[in-house]
């Protein structure tokens, strides 16, 4: 079965940094593009980072200002975002995402996602 | 920045047709992608490349393009389809960026 996990989540301070991680499953890790996406609480989902197979491409959101680094380990089938700086408006679910290369990069198995709270 | 619009609702009888329409200016040029989701649950891909749907969803789940709005439509809506919608497009310009529209509550009453 086709599967991705996140962990990492929790409750951090304003200013303080995190680690999410996401681990892959059930399909050859090291050949697909990854993703990380969010939902604020009773908001729509907002990409925040593409990383390529190879990790040759990296991409961000703009709106991150260079506080977040998206990265992996093939080897352990294992997507991670570090999060600095992080703000009240960070709060939000954190979805790892499988990029379909052969449907045009449509983002289409998703995990379970895991919470971020940023508050004092 | 790039935007796409959504309704924030929509309602429907059972059996009856929705309609979700999803706007943005580079949607002539770029494709777009639709997910359903669930209370809790993560996003599930229903529509990729504007037209073509995964094996495993159901064919009442149909999308459309017309210019500057993609729509998704559900035929034959069931108490089941009650859920969130969101589109997805990229923008034009020479940044990788993923937009997702607002979102839509479809409500089946």
């Amino acid at each position: 079965e086709v599967q991705l996990v996140e962990s990492g989540g929790g409750l951090v301070k304003p200013g303080g940094s995190l680690r999410l991680s996401c681990a892959a499953s059930g399909f050859d890790f090291s050949n697909y593009t990854m993703n990380w996406a969010r939902q604020a609480p009773g908001k729509g989902l907002e990409w925040v980072s593409t990383l390529s197979r190879g990790s040759t491409y990296i991409y961000y959101a703009g709106s991150l200002e260079g506080r977040f680094t998206i990265s992996r380990d093939n080897a352990k089938r294992t997507l991670y975002l570090r999060m600095d700086s992080l703000r009240a408006e960070d709060t939000a679910v954190y979805y790892c995402v499988r990029s379909a290369w052969n449907w045009n990069d449509a983002f289409d198995v998703w995990g379970p996602g895991t919470k971020v709270t940023v508050s004092s | 920045s790039y935007e796409l619009t959504q309704p924030p609702s929509v309602s429907v009888s059972p059996g009856q047709t929705a309609r979700i329409p999803c706007s943005g200016d580079a949607l002539p040029d770029q494709y777009a992608y639709w997910y359903q989701q669930k209370p809790g649950q993560a996003p599930v891909l229903l529509i990729y490349k504007d037209t073509e749907r995964p094996s495993e969803i159901p064919e009442r789940f149909s999308g459309s393009t017309s210019g500057t709005i993609v729509t998704l439509t559900i035929s034959g809506v069931q108490a089941e389809d009650e859920a969130d919608y969101h589109c997805q497009s990229a923008d034009n310009s020479d940044t990788y960026n993923w937009v997702f529209g607002g979102g839509t509550k479809l409500t089946v009453l």
